[in-house]
């Protein structure tokens, strides 16, 4: 059982936007803002998306943008492309007395 | 271009020992701390275990510790994964990881990643 709660699927046509939920506690989530999102093809690495809860690395498209509110953080994708079809893992620093990251239990974005 | 590649997984017996290694080019190795993480088949990512650039500092996941060492040979751009004791629980693809350093390095985020290893415990 993962220690970070995300739903197992979500899914929008092109062009729109789906929010995927990441619940946590604040031993995690709640307690820094060292939350991150990881996007995975099938058979692939996964790719960092998201870091410090809303930073994008170079080379993210824009349309990627996160937030968190309390012990739930969140990933939208805006204007929903093909491409965008992947597995996507939340993760966040959850080492109060010694180093530790949490993931999430992944989320099947499905593009209709 | 940053390259990660792991070798070492296979089969092994419960209460065997492998070790993985993760050759590392395109970037200056032994500046960066790297990680293992890992995915057991159709499940999602788990931490494994971090070390830091110069080997100073070494950190577990409690499901690996005392069980698992990590090390690193920055003369080899080398990481590697010691896996004692292995379990059937054990039985995931490995992957190596950088530490993701965009100005200031954050030891929490993984910006490259190898392609994985396989490691089965069976018997």
């Amino acid at each position: 059982q993962s220690a970070l709660t995300q739903p197992p699927s979500a899914s929008g046509s092109p062009g729109q936007s789906v929010t995927i939920s990441c619940t946590g506690t604040s031993s995690d989530v709640g307690g820094y803002n060292y939350v991150s999102w990881y996007q995975q093809h099938p058979g692939k690495a996964p790719k960092l998306m998201i870091y410090e809860v809303s930073k994008r690395p170079s080379g993210v498209p824009d349309r990627f943008s996160g937030s968190k509110s309390g012990n739930t953080a969140s990933l939208t994708v805006s204007g929903l492309q093909a491409e965008d079809e992947a597995d996507y893992y939340c993760s966040s620093y959850a080492g109060s007395n010694n180093f530790d990251v949490v993931f999430g239990g992944g989320t099947k974005l499905t593009v209709l | 271009q940053v390259q990660l590649v792991e070798s070492g997984g296979g089969v092994v017996q419960p209460g065997g020992s492998l070790r993985l290694s993760c050759a590392a080019s395109g970037f200056t190795f032994s500046s960066y701390g790297m990680h293992w993480v890992r995915q057991a088949p159709g499940k999602g990512l788990e931490w494994v275990a971090f070390i830091r650039y110069d080997g100073s500092n070494k950190y577990y996941a409690d499901s690996v510790k005392g069980r698992f060492t990590i090390s690193r040979d920055n003369s080899k751009n080398t990481l590697y994964l010691q896996m004692n004791s292995l379990r059937a629980e054990d039985t995931a693809v490995y992957y190596c990881a950088k530490e993701y350093c965009g100005g200031d390095c954050y030891p929490y985020y993984f910006d490259y990643w190898g392609q994985g290893t396989l490691v089965t415990v069976s018997s």
